[in-house]
């Protein structure tokens, strides 16, 4: 069965980075990209951005430009979201969601557990 | 961005009555030459991940109770919940996807009454 299963828990300070892993089961992962969408405290969901574990494009949010980098590691399924120079707006939980592997825009059939990330001083 | 708006926020129904949820979207996610709605809906219980519903606007994903449908065309869509029950409280959630960046609407908490 399809599984993603994320890391761990993280607290962080402002200004300091994050890196969430998803390490994907159950199906080929070059034949899908992967998709993260944060959830605030309380809030909605907001995409992040794609990667494609197809050919490694990328897509981000224009808001995230330049603080996000997503990345795959093929030969371990898995893959990688960090970001950057953290503010407290960035406290939520974390998800990746498989999405299609040539758009980055397409529904989520499988999402991972969630990542909580807290930044405070 | 193609913005999408969910009514109501919140609803109560009661137990085996019917519950609908609106979403509309700023702009048409239908792709006329695939004759195609770039829509999905998600469901999200406490302290888990949105899972998948429906998608294209009206393909139930597999494994999903048939007492879930979805409509509608263009910018107005619809999801209905033909006879509520109790694992069914949860926030649901309309997402575009015809154009980048995928959107969400803001959610709809629905509660037995």
């Amino acid at each position: 069965q399809v599984q993603l299963v994320q890391s761990g828990v993280e607290v962080k300070k402002p200004g300091a980075s994050v890196k969430v892993s998803c390490k994907a089961s159950g199906y080929t992962f070059t034949t899908y990209g992967i998709s993260w969408v944060r959830q605030a405290p309380g809030q909605g969901l907001e995409w992040m951005g794609w990667i494609s574990a197809y050919n490694g494009n990328t897509n981000y949010a224009q808001k995230l430009q330049g603080r996000v980098t997503m990345t795959t590691d093929t030969s371990t399924s898995t893959a990688y979201m960090d970001l950057r120079s953290l503010r407290s707006d960035d406290t939520a939980v974390y998800y990746c969601a498989r999405g299609d592997y040539g758009d980055p825009s397409r529904y989520f059939d499988y999402w991972g557990q969630g990542t909580l990330v807290t930044v405070s001083s | 961005d193609i913005v999408m708006t969910q009514s109501p926020d919140s609803l109560a129904v009661s137990l085996g009555e019917r519950a609908t949820i609106n979403c509309k979207s700023s702009q048409s996610v239908l792709y006329s030459s695939k004759k195609k709605n770039y829509l999905a809906w998600y469901q999200q219980k406490p302290g888990q991940p949105p899972k998948l519903l429906i998608y294209w606007a009206s393909t139930r994903e597999s494994g999903v109770p048939d007492r879930f449908s979805g409509s509608g065309s263009g910018t107005d869509f619809t999801l209905t919940i033909s006879s509520l029950q109790a694992e069914d409280v949860a926030v649901y959630y309309c997402q575009q996807y015809h154009r980048t960046p995928p959107t969400f609407g803001q959610g709809t908490k629905v509660e037995i009454k």
